[in-house]
């Protein structure tokens, strides 16, 4: 049972333009939400996050929105640069008490900037 | 500069033969994670150490085991390892849990293992 979902496996746009990556989630007590960009043959790198008392973050080109009623996020690059050509993956997570901060993954979104 | 390294990168091994995957990190981080990471799927949570403290995932199959000798150490072994246990093995650290936010998770490049 996918509790974070990432319905769009790839997503190619023009640079300079806008990419706008969505991620859904199921899990209500999730409160806190990362997106991080992994390239070719390196780790997941973390890109940005959003607490769930905020609906937005911005950071540089980078922005994250927050819908808690829909339980969607989402992450606006602009303008797209053929650098930020990489798989993105949206995480989750909540504290459960402990040391349990366990982070819940999506699939993917393999997002190609074109020059 | 500080950071996560796994050794090796590719890995492969025979069907039933044991394995071991090492991560080391230079951020002297309270936390270490082991991720399993199969083709097109989420990297998935198989355990995490919390200093010495091992948090095991109640889905993550006996044949996965984990050791933490010291704080920049983390080794993953594998017992017998089977066809389905090929993919990606991700280490990661983060630095320690308040329990009022998540601290952000460094990862290492990974493993591939292959399983023949």
């Amino acid at each position: 049972d996918q509790q974070v979902k990432q319905n769009s496996p790839s997503l190619s746009v023009q640079e300079g333009r806008i990419s706008i990556l969505n991620c859904d989630y199921t899990n209500s007590m999730f409160d806190y939400f990362l997106w991080y960009k992994k390239y070719p043959a390196e780790g997941p790198t973390f890109l940005i996050s959003i607490s769930s008392i905020k609906d937005k973050n911005e950071d540089g080109r980078f922005t994250v929105f927050l819908n808690k009623s829909a339980k969607h996020l989402s992450l606006h690059i602009v303008p797209s640069q053929p650098g930020d050509s990489a798989v993105y993956f949206c995480a989750a997570s909540f504290y459960s008490g402990g040391s349990n901060y366990k982070l819940t993954f999506g699939k993917g979104t393999l997002l190609t900037v074109n020059p | 500069d500080a950071m996560v390294i796994q050794n090796p990168r590719y890995q492969v091994t025979q069907f039933g033969k044991p394995v071991t995957l090492s991560c080391s990190q230079t951020l002297n981080h309270n936390v270490m994670y082991w991720y399993q990471q199969k083709s097109s799927q989420a990297p998935k949570l198989l355990f995490h150490y919390y200093d010495k403290d091992f948090n095991n995932e109640a889905d993550t199959p006996d044949n996965f085991q984990s050791r933490r000798p010291n704080t920049s150490f983390c080794f993953l072994d594998i017992r017998s390892p089977g066809l389905g246990d090929a993919a990606m093995y991700l280490c990661a650290t983060s630095r320690e849990g308040t329990g009022l936010f998540t601290d952000t998770q460094y990862f290492g490049p990974g493993t591939r293992l292959t399983v023949l």
